[in-house]
């Protein structure tokens, strides 16, 4: 299994902000993903960030809301820009290991 | 492409009562198959997985789910509820090639009542 940290665990902030979510696996991992679940919703993934490369986002996403940094094979970062009410949300990240994914505990994001 | 379906929004059952949460998938290839958890506040915590072999994967927590090809379901099952068993659960597939596309159920709430 992976142990995944998650930083902040919850913020508040306002519109019109970024936010910027760290993710820390305790052990090297080729791929780490980024996923959103909206209030009540499931989980929908919006990148996946390998080492070395630039995130794949899904249709959807884009990078200049949410770009994604993965400078080493443990860490990757998420920052969520110009926020609105709309990006109130779970954000998760999780981290591939022997073809099965493990989650972070989440970060909680209220926009005002 | 894959998708998940968990008919059961929010199923409510007695503690000590046993439980099944519906899954069913819809993939062309031999599917890998998750069932997670997420307690209030929480994140995701992995019950158990099928790539291949026994139908029947045993998991944490007492649970169970049973993949049946011919019914394309990978059911969870658990003898036997406890409290702290109430929580979402989700159910996921990915495909053969390994965890890197998981699409996920929009997931069923549990409630445990005494």
């Amino acid at each position: 299994s992976a142990v995944i940290s998650q930083k902040p665990s919850r913020d508040i902030c306002q519109r019109g902000t970024s936010l910027t979510i760290q993710c820390q696996v305790d052990s090297q991992v080729t791929m780490m993903f980024w996923y959103r679940q909206q209030p009540g919703q499931s989980l929908t993934l919006i990148a996946t960030a390998n080492q070395g490369s630039e995130a794949t986002y899904e249709s959807g996403f884009v990078i200049d809301k949410f770009p994604i940094s993965r400078p080493n094979l443990t860490f990757s970062t998420l920052t969520v820009s110009n926020m609105s009410p709309e990006d109130s949300s779970i954000y998760l990240c999780s981290a591939d290991r022997g073809e099965t994914q493990y989650f972070g505990p989440g970060t909680r994001l209220l926009v005002l | 492409a894959q998708s998940v379906t968990q008919p059961d929004i929010h199923i409510t059952v007695s503690e000590g009562a046993s439980l099944e949460l519906r899954c069913n998938y819809s993939y062309g290839a031999t599917p890998y198959l998750f069932w997670y958890v997420q307690s209030p506040g929480q994140g995701l915590q992995l019950l158990l997985k099928y790539f291949s072999g026994d139908t029947l994967v045993q998991g944490i927590k007492g649970f169970e789910a049973e993949f049946k090809r011919s019914q394309s379901s990978f059911n969870l099952r658990k003898p036997s509820v406890h409290w702290s068993d109430a929580a979402e659960y989700f159910c996921a597939v990915g495909a053969e090639t390994g965890a890197n596309n998981l699409f996920f159920g929009t997931g069923t709430r549990l409630t445990v009542i005494p």
